[in-house]
């Protein structure tokens, strides 16, 4: 079945330590892709997206993700992190055949900072 | 500014009994609204979308129904809750077009069927 896979379900880093969550998505075509953020106690939202163009595209608080269409990856990376940085990072793919509405998360991957 | 509420905030409920969840938008018109639930592991799975009142896609089978009343009314119901009902449900929101592909949540319903 068409989907989006994050492998890594629950990292843990130090402050400073650089940060890659590995995102793959199986859908042919063109997509559109996000990750998400669920910091505690917060509402799910944008970290950064990717509809065409440059394909490493930086978001908010210092995160990148480059889009490898050969690979069907969006990595998501950050070279320094910090303990704010603590939540859950969803990756997400909206597949060209479903329409715009259509968005397909992954299973997130919870990311603990330690000071 | 858009905003979008979502309550109750927590629920618990018996197994059997029905359920009313209410998602509201303000500050657009006319904007898609969607349903989804998120289980421990299992990331967000949409359960229903909506262009437009009346409008009502189901994307899985389910015990769950959904209903837009009102342009930027979304409510989630079920008639017998199921223990695998369990789980946290996010109501989120877009705008038409092209644009549908940004999707806005909000803060979520927390519901445990006992």
């Amino acid at each position: 079945a068409q989907s989006v896979s994050q492998h890594n379900h629950h990292v843990i880093l130090s402050e400073a330590a650089s940060l890659e969550l590995g995102c793959n998505y199986s859908y042919g075509g063109t997509v559109n892709l996000f990750w998400y953020v669920q910091y505690p106690g917060q509402h799910l939202q944008l970290l950064l997206k990717y509809f065409s163009g440059d394909p490493l595209v930086k978001g908010i608080k210092g995160f990148e993700a480059e889009f490898i269409k050969s690979k069907f990856s969006f990595n998501l990376r950050k070279p320094s992190v910090q303990w704010s940085d603590t939540a859950e990072y969803f990756c997400a793919v909206n597949p060209p055949s479903g329409g715009y509405q259509k968005v397909t998360f992954g299973t997130g991957t919870k990311l603990q900072v330690i000071p | 500014s858009q905003t979008i509420h979502q309550w109750p905030a927590t629920l618990v409920q018996p197994v059997g009994s029905p359920l009313s969840l209410e998602c509201t938008v303000e500050g657009t018109s006319n904007p898609n609204l969607y349903w989804y639930r998120q289980a421990a592991g299992r990331g967000l799975q949409l359960l229903f979308y909506s262009v437009g009142i009346g409008q009502i896609s189901s994307e899985v089978p389910q015990n769950l129904s959904a209903s837009r009343p009102q342009d930027r009314q979304f409510i989630l119901s079920s008639k017998k809750l199921l223990l695998s009902d369990s789980g946290f449900y996010l109501c989120a929101w877009s705008s038409g077009g092209t644009s549908g592909r940004l999707q806005y949540f909000g803060p979520g319903t927390r519901l445990t069927v006992t």
